[in-house]
């Protein structure tokens, strides 16, 4: 059962540290998404990329943020410096292009900034 | 500014009982409509999906209607049972673009 793999599960730092969460997609899958988990705002989109190309990224905060896919397996984002508003759970996601094919998720990466 | 609403954050019911969850979007743009459950540590499944051609989708005990004169759908679960109980989002989109927006989130609650 295929499925999208983050790293790691959890994730304690204090402010100012860099942290950089990783995202497997699903073998095949073409376009990949990053979302922030918050209890006010829900599932918010930050970036997503096809074929490893940056499609949208206006949710992020780019002065502390970016991500990248330097390969087709391999997504990374990363906070620096981390500060503590951004204590949430990241979600990597994956879909193949074409209509509107689901998107799965990874099992998140919970973030806690002190 | 959130362009799709779930305003009931949480909704307990009673087993074998309907479980209707609510949502509302503002963006007359979206065309396609679909729900997640989510259970803790885990991340989003797809559930099911509607798109603006419809006004409702069926698939086993879930159903989502959609009425877009109101920016409105709904996904109704019958009979409710204990492993429905999860976090559900709304989520929506231009038919063929992969880009999601979600809602808060709705917790269903089934009680035994």
């Amino acid at each position: 059962d295929a499925r999208v793999t983050q790293t790691p599960r959890h994730k304690v730092t204090e402010m100012g540290q860099e942290v950089t969460m990783r995202c497997q997609p699903i073998l095949g899958h073409n376009t990949v998404f990053w979302y922030r988990q918050t209890m006010m705002q829900g599932l918010e989109l930050l970036a997503y990329f096809r074929n490893r190309a940056p499609l949208d990224d206006s949710g992020m905060p780019k002065d502390r943020f970016s991500a990248e896919m330097p390969d087709a397996t391999l997504a990374t984002l990363k906070i620096q410096p981390s500060e503590p508003r951004d204590s949430a759970v990241y979600f990597c996601a994956s879909a193949l292009t074409g209509g509107n094919s689901p998107l799965h998720f990874g099992n998140g990466t919970r973030l806690t900034v002190t | 500014d959130q362009q799709v609403k779930q305003n009931s954050p949480s909704l307990s019911v009673q087993e074998g009982r309907i479980s209707i969850l609510n949502c509302d979007y503002t963006n007359s743009m979206f065309d396609y409509f679909l729900w997640y459950k989510k259970y803790p540590a885990e991340g989003p499944t797809f559930l099911i999906s509607i798109s603006s051609i419809k006004d409702k989708n069926e698939d086993g005990r879930f159903t989502v209607f959609l009425n877009k004169s109101a920016k409105h759908l709904s996904l109704h679960i019958v009979p409710s049972q204990p492993g429905d109980s999860a976090v559900y989002f709304c989520a929506a989109a231009n038919f063929g673009n992969e880009k999601l927006t979600f809602g808060t989130g709705t917790r269903l609650t089934i009680i035994p």
